[in-house]
């Protein structure tokens, strides 16, 4: 069984630029969430994906999207980059509402300069 | 505003003792809560869940206790082994929105 798996591992990036981030979701897995995660904090939610619509969204602006694709991988869009951007940038996978347990990948690590 | 809250920045417990994490909520619709467990250079990994139905939750030598009147939600570890070293999250979910704290780094001293 294949876990979740994100790409790159490490992004370096300059402010006003736009990112792309990759999920691979677990094997048998419809659902995907993205967190970000700055330092010294706890996860935050961003969107939550299902059957390729956005199912649920956190406090982040309309610059953060995202795309489900028919394999259910996904990826996180950031548009206009700010410093703040900062973070480590977690994708989850998970069977849609099987108790809410989601499967986490390492992470990308993005830095805003 | 922060909705699940892990007041404890850090705990350390020798081996074999029984190590207590705690967190606080404040919103009573959540259905399921959650902790988490994450080794450094990983994503969390999922230990156990408790609906909000229940008051009690166990898995082997992880125990979750759920007081609603309270808002509170509990791990016990027993007996603490040095590989549960880690940085734990408890977590809630409403509906499609899910919240985490801030954590609670776990040291297990041999």
């Amino acid at each position: 069984e294949t876990g979740v798996t994100q790409s790159p591992t490490h992004l370096i990036k300059t402010r006003g630029q736009q990112v792309t981030l990759r999920c691979s979701s677990q094997s048998g897995h419809n659902t995907v969430s993205w967190y970000q995660q700055a330092l010294g904090q706890g996860p935050q939610f961003i969107f939550q994906y299902y059957r390729e619509e956005e199912n649920g969204r956190g406090n982040f602006p309309p610059r953060f999207s995202g795309l489900q694709f028919p394999n259910y991988s996904s990826e996180l869009n950031v548009n206009a980059l700010e410093l703040d951007d900062s973070a480590l940038y977690l994708c989850a996978s998970s069977k849609y509402r099987a108790q809410n347990i989601q499967y986490f990948g390492a992470g990308t690590r993005l830095s805003v300069l | 505003d922060q909705q699940v809250k892990q007041n404890s920045p850090s705990l350390s417990v020798q081996e074999g003792r029984i190590s207590i994490l705690n967190c606080d909520y404040t919103n009573s619709m959540f259905d399921y809560f959650l902790w988490y467990k994450k080794y450094p250079a990983e994503g969390p990994t999922f230990l156990i869940s408790i609906s909000s139905i229940k008051d009690k939750n166990e898995d082997g030598r992880f125990t979750v206790f759920l007081n609603k009147s309270a808002k509170h939600l509990s791990l016990h570890i027993v007996p603490s082994q040095p590989g549960d070293s880690a940085v734990y999250f408890c977590a809630a979910s409403e509906e499609n929105q899910f919240y985490f704290g801030t954590g609670t780094s776990l040291t297990v001293i041999p």
